[in-house]
């Protein structure tokens, strides 16, 4: 099944303890993306990725590293999470269908630093 | 990004057509209008897009007025499944970032 995961789903941390959120998705796409979803503010956009070794800010990429080694993969890194950092996370891969990039997210992951 | 906008929300009853409109009047031509979805608890998924002509495909169907500054998802029975927030996003392609979500329309249906 095509499908972008992400892991873990749930995690509670502490301010300060570095943690990765991964992705990876099995449909070959060159394109990924990150995205922070919050109350009232919606879905923004941290990082994205438009192939290897190619990765550009987002809206809101402050507090956020992430990597591209390989295609199927593109982790999140919070080197020093803080409270403000607790939001929902979702990965996205994307590809051309009709002419336009169309993205397929993972079911995302509930990060609550505390 | 040329922004959307939509009503907050919307009610529907079961096995109904829904119509949820969208204004972006300050469109450019070679934006696409992208329709996603989220369901409670789920990442958002794709619906639809289009560019200038009526679009239809097994989930909805999307009609783009002439002048393009306006365009209405529709749902031809709405189910209990399809009560989500419905999210109307212009984009780019030649853009290297991807699509900006608004505040959406969350859409109830009533059994």
């Amino acid at each position: 099944e095509a499908q972008v995961t992400q892991n873990p789903r749930y995690l509670i941390t502490v301010t300060g303890k570095k943690l990765t959120v991964t992705c990876s998705q099995n449909m070959n796409h060159e394109y990924m993306s990150w995205y922070r979803q919050d109350p009232g503010l919606g879905l923004r956009q941290i990082y994205y990725s438009m192939n290897v070794e190619v990765t550009d800010k987002g809206d809101v990429p402050e507090g956020y590293k992430v990597s591209r080694k390989e295609k199927r993969n593109f982790p999140l890194i919070l080197e020093s999470p803080s409270p403000n950092q607790t939001s929902l996370y979702f990965c996205a891969s994307s590809t051309w269908l009709s002419g336009a990039n169309v993205l397929t997210f993972g079911a995302g992951s509930r990060l609550t630093v505390l | 990004d040329a922004k959307t906008t939509q009503p907050n929300s919307m009610e529907s009853n079961e096995e109904e057509p829904v119509h949820l409109p969208c204004n972006h009047s300050t469109i450019s031509g070679t934006d696409y209008i992208h329709w996603y979805r989220q369901l409670p608890s789920q990442g958002p998924e794709y619906v639809i897009h289009g560019l200038t002509s009526n679009v239809n495909n097994r989930m909805a169907s999307l009609a783009i007025a002439e002048d393009r500054k306006s365009s209405t998802l529709i749902l031809h029975r709405a189910t209990l499944r399809d009560a989500a927030v419905y999210y109307c996003i212009l984009r780019n392609n030649n853009a290297g970032n991807m699509l900006t979500f608004g505040g959406g329309t969350r859409l109830m249906v009533k059994p």
